[in-house]
Parts: structure tokens; sequence; C-alpha cells
């Protein structure tokens, strides 16, 4: 069984402030990685994903990776009320054996943001 | 386009009926999946179709029976389902199944939600 774990949450911010989702996983071997976004009810929605270490930026969103400590992250900086939602952490294993084809989860974190 | 549609919205079915979910993708995606997801946790992985031939039935009871008529859609069937199957149930598509980077990204589709009464 690949773990991914995510920082348990829940995640309380106020607006405008930088919101850090964490997330670290088991097998070294796993080369991409998403973001997703899930409001309740909802499904979920990719808003960001990073295949080499470093940051990567989009909008107000910044993943980044290291593999090397088998971490990433997403900061939100300028934190809206409506990015109050569940983010999900999510690995695809190597491409090999049982890993093949599949995306591992985390747990996901709840995120409030609140004005 | 990353659109992925699901149908139905909403689903209540008898332990008896037979009922399908049915999902569509436009983007050329030779990969499809079914997932299952209970409130709280994070999608659980059902079935995967690459090149329209099931690759992983992640031992799924028979009484879900996935069926890919051809690349751009998927069916769920359903057949007399447990109260505990209830659950809001997940189509998503990417490019390729054995592939890393952006060829892999995964969209998902609106889902349905399943009730089982």
């Amino acid at each position: 069984q690949k773990e991914v774990e995510q920082n348990s949450g829940p995640l309380s911010v106020p607006e405008g402030a930088i919101a850090s989702l964490n997330c670290t996983y088991s097998d070294r071997g796993s080369q991409s990685f998403f973001w997703y976004r899930q409001y309740s009810g909802k499904s979920p929605e990719l808003i960001m994903f990073i295949y080499s270490n470093g940051d990567k930026e989009d909008g107000r969103f910044t993943a980044q990776l290291n593999k090397a400590s088998q971490y990433v992250s997403l900061l939100i900086r300028d934190s809206q009320p409506s990015d109050s939602a569940t983010y999900l952490c999510a690995v695809k294993g190597p491409d090999r054996g049982s890993t093949l084809g599949r995306l591992y989860f985390g747990r996901g974190t709840q995120l409030t943001v609140w004005p | 386009d990353t659109e992925v549609t699901q149908t139905p919205k909403h689903l209540v079915m008898g332990m008896t009926n037979k009922k399908s979910l049915k999902c569509e993708q436009h983007m050329g995606h030779r990969a499809m999946y079914w997932y299952k997801q209970k409130a709280k946790k994070p999608p659980e992985l059902m079935f995967v179709y690459s090149y329209e031939k099931l690759s992983i039935n992640e031992s799924v009871p028979s009484r879900f029976s996935p069926e890919c008529p051809n690349s751009s859609l998927l069916n769920l069937h359903l057949h007399a389902l447990q109260p505990e199957d209830s659950a809001l149930y997940l189509c998503a598509s990417s490019q390729f199944v054995q592939a890393q980077g952006p060829t892999y990204e995964q969209y998902f589709g609106p889902g349905t939600r399943l009730t089982v009464t």
C-alpha cells in the first residue's frame, strides 16, 4: 500500500492570508504529483500538478516539490472565502507492477477561509 | 476542453433494481476510471480501462459491472446493490494510463450521487 499523508487539518485562515497545505509520500519512485480541490458535494477539480523539483506557480497557487524529502506542498496566497474546500494531494506511483496506472490520494485537508 | 460528463446526476434505486451510470469524454483520452467516494474520504479506485480494455479491477463485487463500448464512453452497470453502496460515483479520464507528467493528468466528471434504499 502506497502511503500519501496530508496535514490532518482542519485548517482555518483569515481572508488574505497564506494557506499552506502539506503532503508526504512513501514511494521514492513516484514522479507525478497533483492537487485537487473538492467543494462539499462536488467532484474533485485538478488545480495544480508538478513533476520536477522546485516551485510551480499558477496565479495565487504555488506547488512545491522536494523529491529528496518526499514532500509536496500547496501554498494559496491571498486566500479567499471561495477557497474554502477540501484539498486532496494525489501521487502517481511508478509505472511498474501493482502501481501501474494508479493515483494514490491523501485523506484531504479541509480549509476554511474566514472573512 | 477538459470536460468529462456523467449521467444521471442523482440516482435512487432499490436493492433489486438494475441501473446504469454513464460517462463520456471527448478529449481523446485512452484511459478511463471509475471511483467510489464516501463522505469525508478520498476517492477509491474501482476500475481502470486502457484502450477500451479493463486493466485494473480492484476486487470490486460483481454487482458492479463496468463496460467500455468505445474510447469515449464508459458505463457502470449496477445490480442488486446494498445500502452501503450508496456513495458518489466518479468517472475520470487521462490521456494514458502508463505515463507520467502531463499525459497522466486525471480529470474527473461531476459524479453521480447514488442512494440505495
